[in-house]
């Protein structure tokens, strides 16, 4: 199946920093998402990208579908930016289940 | 904004009970997945659900595990005599999937306790 590698595994952030975390797998997908896991556990879509660019306020995301791999920047970080993001995909001979990598694990400290 | 929801938040059980986990999709989703989270791992893929059959499953998903669509609102994941290792974060997702929009959305999570 699909293979789905983040990095970097782990992110520690001074507030008010700015940062890149990468997604790269290894197929084809028709869908790619990005995710926000808070401290309680629960998964926060931040972005459905499977290309192109989107802005959403301090967040920004950027898939390179030819070249696999997909970039999730956080600007102008907040403590509330703390917890794990996953990139999650769905490759084009794979249904609409997504793979999630192994996600990156970010503390924005004050 | 719709939402996917999913009771109970938090669910403890003995070892080798019975558990129920329950989850409401977005109404006009026609795809319905269970996921699953062990603590401090990456999210994974249990079984897809579409027009009242499983479209998709994993090799977790064995007679362990069963999902059932009872009526026009819920979408349940049931789990047999429940074991030590199911202990784990339970993620619902519905998805609409027509046309080239396929976004996932997930619901809160039920974490299942097994003691």
């Amino acid at each position: 199946g699909i293979q789905v590698e983040q990095s970097p595994p782990d992110l520690i952030l001074q507030e008010g920093a700015n940062s890149t975390l990468r997604c790269n797998f290894s197929d084809s997908v028709n869908n790619l998402q990005w995710f926000h896991q808070n401290p309680w556990g629960q998964l926060i879509n931040l972005f459905y990208i499977p290309s192109g660019t989107k802005q959403n306020g301090r967040l920004s995301a950027t898939t390179v579908a030819t070249e696999r791999y997909s970039l999730l920047y956080i600007s102008s970080s907040q403590t509330t930016d703390s917890g794990v993001y996953f990139c999650a995909v769905s490759g084009k001979a794979a249904g609409n289940k997504l793979t999630f990598g192994g996600g990156t694990r970010v503390l924005v400290k004050p | 904004e719709p939402e996917v929801t999913q009771t109970p938040s938090h669910q403890v059980t003995q070892m080798g009970q019975e558990v129920i986990l329950r989850c409401v999709p977005i109404s006009n989703h026609l795809y319905f997945y269970w996921y699953r989270q062990i603590l401090g791992q990456k999210v994974e893929f249990l079984v897809s659900f579409y027009n009242n059959e499983i479209s998709e499953k994993s090799e977790i998903f064995d007679d362990q595990f069963s999902v059932e669509r009872p009526d026009g609102s819920n979408f349940t994941l049931k789990i047999r005599s429940t074991k030590l290792e199911d202990s784990a974060m339970y993620f619902c997702a519905s998805s609409d999937s027509r046309g080239l929009i396929a976004e996932a959305f997930f619901g809160q999570g039920t974490r299942l306790t097994v003691v």
